[in-house]
C-alpha cells in the first residue's frame, strides 16, 4: 500500500497568511494527488486534483503542486473560513489512502 | 444540483450486521464511479471499496474490510449499497458515499451515516 505523510500535523495561521501543507507518498504517484479540506462536523470537499487542477468553485487562493512523490498545497491569503483540517489522497492506485491530516488553526 | 444522501446507519453489535444504502440525484449516476469512504471518531479518512460505473464485476476493498463488507450498485434505482457484516467495534465510524470523478478523485460526498458497533 502507499504511505501518504503530510507535515505539519497542525499549524497556527492569521487571517490573510501565506500557508503551506506538505504530503509526500512512499512511492512515486505520478500526480495522482488529491486535497481535501473537511470543517468539524461536515463531509470533506474536494480542493485540488491530480496535484494541481482546482475543483470547480473552488476559490483561487487554492494551488496545488508535484509531482512524483512530493506535493504541495498553498493557501496564498488565509480567510476565516480556510480554518479546517487538509488531508492529501492518492488516487495513483488502490488501496486508495489519505494522508493522517493537517489541522490548521486559527492563531 | 447534485445529491448524496447516505441511510442505514445505526447501533448494531459485535458480529451483526448492516446495510447503509446512498441515494444519488443531480447527475447520471449510472456513469460514474462510486466509493465509500469511513471516519472513525476523531480521526482521519478511510477509503474502503470502490465499484466501477457500468461494471457490478468490477469492485476493489480495503484489506480491513475485504472478506466482510460487500459493495453493490443498483443503477435502474440511482443507489449504491454497503453491506457489512462481522462488524467489529474498530468498525464503529461515520459512513460517507462518494462521487468519484473518473481517477479515483471524490467531488461530491454525502453527509454521512454513523455506525456504532458496541455491546
Amino acid at each position: 500500500d502507499i504511505q501518504m505523510t503530510q507535515s505539519p500535523s497542525s499549524l497556527s495561521a492569521s487571517v490573510g497568511d501565506r500557508v503551506t501543507v506538505t504530503c509526500r507518498a512512499s512511492q512515486t504517484i505520478s500526480t495522482y494527488l488529491n486535497w481535501y479540506h473537511q470543517k468539524p462536523g461536515e463531509a470533506p470537499k474536494l480542493l485540488i486534483y491530480t496535484a494541481s487542477s482546482l475543483q470547480s468553485g473552488v476559490p483561487s487562493r487554492f494551488s496545488g503542486s508535484g509531482s512524483g512523490t512530493d506535493f504541495v498545497l498553498t493557501i496564498s491569503s488565509l480567510q476565516p473560513e480556510d480554518f479546517a483540517t487538509y488531508y492529501c489522497q492518492q488516487s495513483y492506485s488502490t488501496p486508495y489512502t489519505f494522508g493522517q491530516g493537517t489541522k490548521l488553526e486559527i492563531k | 444540483e447534485v445529491q448524496l444522501v447516505e441511510s442505514g446507519g445505526g447501533l448494531v453489535q459485535p458480529g451483526g450486521s448492516l446495510t447503509l444504502s446512498c441515494a444519488a440525484s443531480g447527475f447520471p449516476f449510472r456513469t460514474y464511479n462510486m466509493n465509500w469512504v469511513r471516519q472513525a471518531p476523531g480521526k482521519g479518512l478511510e477509503w474502503l471499496s470502490y465499484i466501477r460505473s457500468s461494471s457490478s464485476t468490477s469492485m476493489y476493498y480495503a484489506d480491513s474490510v475485504k472478506g466482510r463488507f460487500t459493495i453493490s450498485r443498483d443503477n435502474a434505482r440511482n443507489s449504491l449499497y454497503l453491506q457489512m457484516n462481522r462488524l467489529r467495534a474498530e468498525d464503529t465510524a461515520v459512513y460517507y458515499c462518494t462521487r468519484d470523478r473518473g481517477w479515483g478523485e471524490f467531488d461530491s460526498w454525502g453527509q454521512g451515516t454513523r455506525v456504532t458497533v458496541s455491546s
